[in-house]
Order: C-alpha cells, then sequence, then structure tokens
C-alpha cells in the first residue's frame, strides 16, 4: 500500500517570506496528490491539488510540484501572510485497490506553518 | 463540492459510555469515510462507508468498537462504544468521488474522562 511521509513537522517564517512543505510517497501507481490547509478546530480543506499528468499547478501564492520519477510532490507558498498558518496535509491517492479494498487517501503527517508578522 | 454538517462539534464523556457522532452531506455521495485524528496527528482511516453494505474497516479498527451507519446516501454515524481515555481524539466524516477533493466536516473534539 501507499506510505507518504512528510517534511518538516512545523516551519516558522516570517511575513513576507517564501514556505515549502516536502512530501515523498512509496506507491508508483499513485496519481493524485492534494494538499489540505487545517485551521484550528476545523477540519482539512483542500487548497490545491495536482494529478500524475502534469508536473505543476499554480493558484495565485500556492503552487504545487510533482516529480513522478522521484515520487514527491512540494507545496510552495509565496508572499506568506500570518492567515496562512495552520497545519497543512500531504495525502496521495493510488488508482489501484488493494485486496478488493477502495483506494483512498494516505495522508502525511503534517506540517504545522507559523508566519510570524 | 458536497457541504457536511458533522454533530457534535465536541463532547465530553464519562469511560464506558457511547457517543454517536452524526454526518449529513448536502448532496447524494457514494462513499463516505470516519478518521481520527490524536492531537497534533495526521488522520487515520477508521472505515469506509458505502449505503446498503457493511462498513469496511481498517486494521486496528473493529465494528464492535465503531459501529457505522449508512441508512442513505446523504447520512451516516459514527459510534464510539465503550470510551476509554484512549479515544479522546477527534472524529473526522469525509466524502470523496473516486480520484476526485474529499471534504470534511468541522469534526468531533471528543474527550473522555
Amino acid at each position: 500500500g501507499e506510505n507518504v511521509e512528510q517534511h518538516p513537522s512545523t516551519l516558522s517564517v516570517q511575513e513576507g517570506d517564501s514556505a515549502v512543505i516536502k512530501c515523498t510517497y512509496s506507491d508508483s501507481a499513485s496519481n493524485y496528490f492534494p494538499w489540505y490547509k487545517q485551521e484550528l478546530g476545523k477540519g482539512p480543506q483542500l487548497i490545491i491539488d495536482i494529478r500524475s499528468n502534469v508536473g505543476e499547478k499554480k493558484d495565485q501564492r500556492i503552487a504545487v510540484t510533482l516529480n513522478k520519477t522521484a515520487k514527491h510532490f512540494s507545496l510552495h507558498i509565496t508572499e506568506t501572510q500570518p492567515e496562512d498558518s495552520a497545519v497543512y496535509f500531504c495525502a496521495a491517492i493510488s488508482s489501484v485497490n488493494y485486496g478488493g479494498s477502495q483506494g483512498n487517501l494516505i495522508f502525511g503527517k503534517g506540517t504545522k506553518l507559523s508566519v510570524k508578522p | 463540492s458536497a457541504v457536511i454538517s458533522q454533530k457534535p462539534s465536541r463532547d465530553i464523556c464519562q469511560r464506558g459510555t457511547s457517543l454517536t457522532i452524526q454526518c449529513q452531506v448536502d448532496s447524494q455521495v457514494t462513499m463516505m469515510f470516519w478518521y481520527r485524528q490524536q492531537p497534533g496527528q495526521s488522520l487515520t482511516l477508521i472505515a469506509t462507508a458505502n449505503q446498503g453494505s457493511e462498513a469496511t474497516y481498517e486494521s486496528g479498527f473493529v465494528i464492535d468498537k465503531f459501529p457505522i451507519s449508512r441508512p442513505n446516501l446523504t447520512f451516516s454515524t459514527l459510534t464510539v462504544s465503550n470510551m476509554s481515555p484512549e479515544d479522546s481524539s477527534i472524529y473526522l466524516c469525509s466524502t470523496q468521488e473516486g480520484n476526485t477533493e474529499a471534504f470534511f466536516g468541522q469534526g468531533t473534539r471528543l474527550t473522555v474522562v
């Protein structure tokens, strides 16, 4: 099955700086890689996702890159703002069903991002 | 997109009792998922619930401890049975159709005393 590793576990940046969070995955059959932001007391919310047929996707200050050969993908946040402070999770899903079980999202352990004003 | 209403948002329960968490989706969905998120940790899948069939549980989770109902395509419940302090956690329901965006409820913060 899939295994997703996420680094760093905590990240502190100054407002206006960039933040980068990296994830690796183990299953070469994985083809969908979302990033979720979780604020305190709330459920995770999708901020950006990428599929295995593209190498990069950008949405305003947020971008995600994917290297299928190396099996890693990264989240890039530019011009960080205090409201970007949250826990960020990467995830991966495989198109392959294992043992009859439906493929489901496998999450990284999360990165707590703090943006200091 | 899907909007999920989850309740209760939090509860403090006595050990040995049970708590049922409800999730209502604003549209019909095939699959619903229940996750546990221990403090400061990632999301761990408890089980997958399809309407009209028994839930499929992940390793380490059993139906007697976490019975799930899925009576229709917009609703599901998760019960945490015979609770102990180790069950203190955030429980989240989610829906996802294939390899697409997953939507989450706001979570239920459970404290067992």
